[in-house]
């Protein structure tokens, strides 16, 4: 079966640093994705991870253990405009390739 | 063009109605994915089409039928739906690429889906 956990909710200021962490349990991992969603809107790609490590990506970066099986999304320099929730996907492969979300940590950015 | 568009925005029906929902992509994406997002859940994978044909079907009931006439368009044809399917239903579209690779998807704004 498959099983992502990511906190529900958190809150940071701006200016700060929040780490968002996931955990997944998945039988066919190939990848993991991160994804902003604001609220009303469609989610957007931020980051992508396959191989153990981190990819930075301007003020975002996104690490991943696959032995741990788990990754965390980091933001730097927090603004207002990163209050959205962010969603934690992992590609499985298991009959056929498909993406499986989490159910998304809300992040409010407070000044 | 890294859009993909979907039309309606928001859409009321009846229980006995058929209505569609439509959804276009010109990047030259091979798969294309139809998910239903209830409020403040993550979004729940419905269909997948690859290469234009249908590779999953979550045990979706059969009043939800996808469709996808050409590499870019892609329906979802509702029927004798329920007032528990009223949900933002979105479509996203991704390249189609080999173990290890990326193939984030991009999503369009969604239809608002209201069963009355």
């Amino acid at each position: 079966g498959q099983n992502i956990d990511q906190p529900t909710e958190m809150t940071a200021t701006e200016g700060a640093i929040v780490q968002i962490n996931c955990t997944y349990q998945t039988s066919g991992f190939n990848g993991l994705f991160w994804y902003q969603q604001h609220a009303g809107e469609a989610p957007t790609f931020l980051s992508y991870n396959v191989l153990d490590g981190l990819e930075e990506k301007g003020r975002f970066s996104s690490f991943l253990s696959r032995s741990k099986g788990y990754s965390y999304l980091l933001l730097k320099e927090l603004q207002m405009k990163d209050s959205a929730s962010y969603l934690c996907a992992v590609r499985d492969d298991t009959g056929g390739f498909k993406t499986i979300f989490g159910a998304g940590t809300r992040l409010f950015v407070k000044a | 063009d890294t859009e993909v568009t979907q039309t309606p925005k928001h859409l009321v029906m009846g229980m006995t109605n058929k209505k569609s929902l439509k959804c276009e992509q010109h990047m030259g994406h091979r798969a294309m994915y139809w998910y239903k997002q209830k409020a403040k859940k993550p979004p729940e994978l419905m269909f997948v089409y690859s290469y234009e044909k249908l590779s999953i079907n979550e045990s979706v009931p059969s009043r939800f039928s996808p469709e996808c006439p050409n590499s870019s368009l892609l329906n979802l044809h509702l029927h004798a739906l329920q007032p528990e399917d009223s949900a933002l239903y979105l479509c996203a579209s991704s390249q189609v690429r080999g173990a290890g690779e990326s193939y984030e998807q991009y999503f369009g704004p969604g239809t608002r889906l209201t069963v009355t």
